[in-house]
């Protein structure tokens, strides 16, 4: 099946630093998706794209969809302790349904304040 | 609330038993994913229900493994003769069919087979 690569899979930084974690695909997507998951938690949408190039923002975060339909990067900006968790990437192809759904492993984010 | 709900939130086991979770989606949405999600690992597709067509169950591991979806709500996975790998969170997602793209997920179960 389709393999999603994440990655850093780990960060520890500063309060206040910037931080970029992408996901690349052997295969292409026709829409890429940013999730946060904290503790206890399920995962939440941050982002979706659904065109090739297309860069979005909400608030600090930024992800981009890449030119060739196979990466994505999410970037956040000044980091806060709030930011604290994993954050997943996820492909999907069109159509729904389950097909082209594929998760990445999660990057796990941790600030020092 | 109006969001995905789950139950149990914590389900510890002994090997071998059969074990029921279930998962209350948004209202009117008609889609509905179970995935599982094992220590340091992303989310595993088991299978999709939408609206009254046959599920997708291609992501189901072992046919230990079943889910059935009543009325096109309430969702209930089952795990028979459980073994220790079965240990994971279990997340349910809903989303409104042709929607875009927005799966809404539960908080999960934690299962912990010993």
């Amino acid at each position: 099946g389709q393999q999603l690569n994440q990655s850093p899979q780990s960060m520890f930084i500063q309060e206040g630093e910037d931080v970029s974690m992408n996901c690349t695909s052997s295969s292409i997507f026709n829409t890429w998706l940013w999730y946060k998951q904290e503790p206890g938690e399920g995962p939440v949408l941050l982002i979706a794209l659904y065109k090739a190039g297309e860069l979005t923002s909400n608030g600090r975060l930024t992800a981009q969809f890449g030119i060739t339909r196979k990466d994505s990067f999410l970037n956040i900006s000044a980091s806060i302790p709030s930011d604290v968790g994993i954050y997943f990437c996820a492909g999907r192809n069109s159509g729904g349904g389950a097909d082209g759904l594929t998760f990445g492993k999660g990057t796990h984010l941790i600030i020092q304040p | 609330g109006a969001g995905v709900s789950q139950s149990p939130s914590n389900k510890v086991t002994e090997k071998g038993k059969d074990v029921e979770l279930r998962c209350d989606p948004i209202s009117g949405h008609t889609a509905l994913y179970w995935y599982r999600q094992s220590l340091g690992q992303g989310l595993e597709f088991l299978i999709y229900f939408q609206g009254n067509s046959a599920p997708d169950k291609s992501g189901l591991p072992s046919d230990r493994f079943s889910a059935e979806r009543t009325g096109g709500s309430v969702s209930t996975l089952t795990i028979q003769r459980t073994q220790q790998e079965d240990s994971a969170v279990y997340l349910c997602a809903s989303e409104i069919a042709g929607g875009v793209e927005t799966q809404y997920f539960g908080p999960g179960t934690r299962l912990l087979v010993l």
